[in-house]
């Protein structure tokens, strides 16, 4: 039973365009929700996260948006650079459970 | 500054064989402490977690174990390994219940 989802397993973008990461669950207990990026071999590095009772948060390039009526989550990466080619995972927390999405690999072209 | 560190860094192990990782961290005290599995297709499986001494939550039904002989040591064993543990073993640990997560280096677990 997968709590959170998230449908696209790879994501091509242009460099310099927009990067939107999408993300779904199931729990409506979830109290926060997190996006975390990933590069091979190497464990995940936390990137931004939103409370359950807010619908955006901005940290530079990165904006988390939640929409709880639809239990929907997404991340926009603007610009994307070629850094930001990694594997992204969405993450939600709930009374100290931490449970990931599997993860969307996000390649940024030239 | 915290630190965590989890070793070792590669294993490759025949089925029916033990293990035993191991995770400490350092510059906290009482962290919740975290084991996921990445395996091919499956992201990052939440195995076991533990918000303090011998005090561990298993996620999972598997032949693996966790415990937590001290405050900030969390320890994933199995008596014997099956095919389907190979995988990328990360320990984490946390401080708030907001689900920032710090992770450790990963192991590399591969079961012949």
């Amino acid at each position: 039973d997968q709590q959170v989802k998230q449908n696209s397993p790879s994501l091509s973008v242009q460099e310099g365009r927009i990067s939107i990461l999408n993300c779904d669950y199931t729990n409506s207990m979830f109290d926060y929700f997190l996006w975390y990026k990933k590069y091979p071999a190497e464990g995940p590095t936390f990137l931004i996260s939103i409370s359950s009772i807010k619908d955006k948060n901005e940290d530079g390039r990165f904006t988390v948006f939640l929409n709880k009526s639809a239990k929907h989550l997404s991340l926009h990466i603007v610009p994307s650079q070629p850094g930001d080619s990694a594997v992204y995972f969405c993450a939600a927390s709930w009374d100290d459970k931490i449970i990931f999405g599997k993860g969307t690999r996000l390649h940024i072209l030239p | 500054s915290q630190t965590i560190h989890q070793w070792p860094a590669t294993l490759v192990q025949p089925v029916g064989s033990p293990l035993s990782l191991e995770c400490t961290v350092e510059g906290t005290s009482n962290p919740n402490l975290y084991w996921y599995r990445q395996a091919a297709g499956r992201g990052l499986q939440l195995l076991f977690y533990s918000i303090g001494i011998d005090q561990i939550s298993s996620e999972v039904p598997q032949n693996l174990s966790a415990s937590r002989p001290q405050d900030r040591q969390f320890i994933l064993s199995s008596k014997k390994l099956l095919l389907s543990d190979s995988g990328f073993y990360l320990c984490a640990w946390s401080a708030r219940r907001t689900g920032e997560l710090f992770f450790g280096e990963g192991s590399r677990l591969t079961v012949l």
